[in-house]
Parts: structure tokens; sequence; C-alpha cells
């Protein structure tokens, strides 16, 4: 089993749709969790930490389920340059590195 | 500089030449890695230097790679008798502290090997 699983997608939206991802993590220990975006050659950028309780920036939600093991984000009103792909975050088995998930590819619409 | 940098941006070489990419981290950040990622994948792991602790090489796809941080700053990647399928993005990344502020990565090396 991977260590971070996303589904790769692509999820092809209207302008102005909500739409989320999920990705599941197989460490039950991890404590340090991302969501990155990566635009197409470019490299990886950070988007947002994700905190137990949940955060939100602007249009972006992140949420953390320890229970299910399992990281969300969640994009609001979306926007053409929303389209990339985004990677999700976990620290590793052996807590000393982070473990990136394949990512997931959106395309946003006209 | 305020960011990761990497050089060069691009690399163009014949097979079975040796070439080195360089990464020079953020100030201050203690950890380094190196990555690879090919047209449409994933990110593949390749090494890890943690302040002066030994480096975590287990993603290296073969003793053609080798990797050197030198002063707990600068970092060569070194690949010899280059083959093409090592052509691919080779992304560096330095990190304050390993695992709690996230990664910050440079804008990679292209390598074509033709």
């Amino acid at each position: 089993r991977k260590e971070v699983e996303q589904d790769p997608g692509p999820f092809n939206v209207p302008e102005g749709a909500t739409v989320a991802f999920n990705c599941t993590y197989s460490n039950s220990a991890s404590q340090s969790f991302f969501w990155y975006r990566q635009d197409c050659r470019k490299e990886p950028k950070l988007l947002m930490s994700v905190y137990s309780s949940g955060n939100e920036d602007g249009r972006f939600t992140a949420q953390l389920n320890r229970a299910s093991q399992y990281i969300s984000l969640l994009i609001r009103d979306s926007k053409l340059s929303d389209s990339a792909t985004y990677l999700c975050v976990a620290n590793n088995n052996a807590g000393n590195m982070l473990t990136f998930g394949g990512g997931t590819r959106l395309m946003v619409k006209p | 500089g305020a960011g990761v940098s990497q050089s060069p941006s691009n690399k163009v070489t014949e097979k079975g030449k040796d070439v080195e990419l360089r990464c020079d981290p953020i100030s201050g950040h203690t950890a380094l890695y190196w990555y690879r990622q090919s047209l449409g994948q994933g990110l593949e792991f390749l090494i890890y230097f943690q302040g002066n602790s030994a480096p975590d090489k287990s993603g290296l796809p073969s003793d053609r790679f080798s990797a050197e941080r030198t002063g707990g700053s600068v970092s060569t990647l070194t690949i010899q008798r280059t083959q093409q399928e090592d052509s691919a993005v080779y992304l560096c990344a330095s990190s304050l502290d390993g695992i709690n502020y996230g990664y910050t990565f440079g804008s990679g090396t292209r390598l074509t090997v033709v």
C-alpha cells in the first residue's frame, strides 16, 4: 500500500463550481500534513498546511480525519487559475521526511 | 537568495556522459532533498541530507547516481554514464527541520539525455 494515495483525476469542473479532493495516508502516527499545488512544468508549491482542527484560507479549506486517515481539500468558487495538480503530503513512517502523493489533476473550464 | 536555487535550469547531454546538478538551499535550512519527476509522473525521492547526519540514499536508482552536500549548504547531484531513462526534471527542496514546516522546492533542472 502506498503511504499517501490520491485519485489522479482529472477532475473537470466548470468555473464557479465547488470541488473536493480526498487523500488517504497509511501511517497512523503521521503528524504533519500539507497540500501542495503544482502547475504544469513548474515545481510544487506549498498551498496550505493541514491542522487537526481544520483550516481555511480564502476559497480553500483543508480538513484532517484521523480516525479514517484521510485529508481533504475543498475549493469553492473555482477559478480558471485553479487548474493544476494538487499533491497531498504526510510525514513518512519513520517520521523524518514528507511523503508526496501522486497528485490529483484539476481542470477548471470556462 | 530567498528561495532554493538550482542550476543549470536545462541540460542536454549525450548518452554516456557525466552530469552535475547543483542546488543552493535556503540559508539556515538544515534538510535538503533531491527528487526526480518524469513527464506526467509523481515525485520520485532520491536522497535526503539532514544536518551532519549520514544521508539517506535509499531512493537512488543505481550506483551511477551520487550526491554530496558540502558545508551543510550547497548540494551536487552527479549522474555518471547517463542513460536516456535518466531524462527527467530533477528537483531540489530544502526544509527548516524536515517535516513540520513543509519543503520549499527549487525550479528544477530539466535533464535531457540524447
